[in-house]
């Protein structure tokens, strides 16, 4: 069974500051990662994803990961936040490709709130 | 990117009523929906697959006789909460599987049920 553990509940930082949120996953075959941003009242936006090859991925917004398969983790970072990036940050997994019948499976999710 | 969008974003509503949310791709056609439930600062919590034309494919606990889902035409799902009490309260968010390799998904905006 897959499972994926946010690390931190909350990640208060100040603007221009660097962050990183962290992601461990689970999973007993192929895995595919995802990160996804929520605004308050809002749906998800994707924010980039892991699916195959190299294992450092750039997503929008200035936001990147990397797929560590050793530790089991797939961090986000961003060198510098801006106020507009407070939200709520979702990391995700699934087993198998969408397309191919893949569920994803959600964190708890990171509030990450930037302060000027 | 691709648009879906729920319908209503906020709805209030008695206790004992039924109420009806839709989810509609705006611009591509989805064989497969998916419905979420989120509470208040906690984490997405799959309900069900929806597939066109077929029966929804319901995940361990959910009540199918609750939430009753339709997926009459490739661009729209809708979700009925029957019955409502005010422990259904929450948010919804259903997501689209766009055609394609990969089938990414594109999250709503996510509609509030507050039962009364």
């Amino acid at each position: 069974a897959q499972s994926v553990t946010q690390l931190d509940s909350q990640v208060p930082v100040f603007e221009e500051a660097p962050v990183e949120l962290r992601c461990n996953y689970s999973s007993s075959v192929s895995v595919y990662l995802f990160w996804y941003v929520q605004y308050p009242n809002q749906g998800l936006q994707l924010l980039l994803k892991y699916l195959s090859g190299s294992t450092l991925v750039k997503g929008i917004n200035g936001f990147e990961a990397e797929f560590n398969k050793s530790q089991t983790s797939f961090h986000l970072r961003k060198p510098s936040v801006h106020i507009s990036d407070t939200a709520e940050y979702f990391c995700a997994v699934s087993d198998s490709l969408v397309a191919q019948g893949g569920k994803l499976i959600f964190g708890q999710g990171t509030e990450l709130s930037v302060k000027p | 990117g691709a648009v879906v969008s729920q319908h209503p974003s906020w709805v209030i509503c008695k206790s004992g009523t039924s109420v009806k949310i839709e989810c509609r791709s705006l611009d591509f056609q989805a064989t497969t929906m998916f419905w979420y439930r989120q509470f208040p600062k906690q984490s997405l919590m799959l309900m069900a697959t929806s597939n066109e034309g077929s029966k929804a494919t319901y995940e361990q606990g959910v009540e199918k006789d609750k939430f009753l889902i339709n997926h009459a035409s490739l661009t729209l799902s809708t979700l009925t909460v029957t019955s409502a009490h005010p422990e259904d309260s929450s948010f919804y968010i259903c997501s689209a599987r766009k055609p394609g390799n990969t089938g990414e998904l594109f999250f709503g905006e996510g509609s509030r049920l507050t039962v009364l």
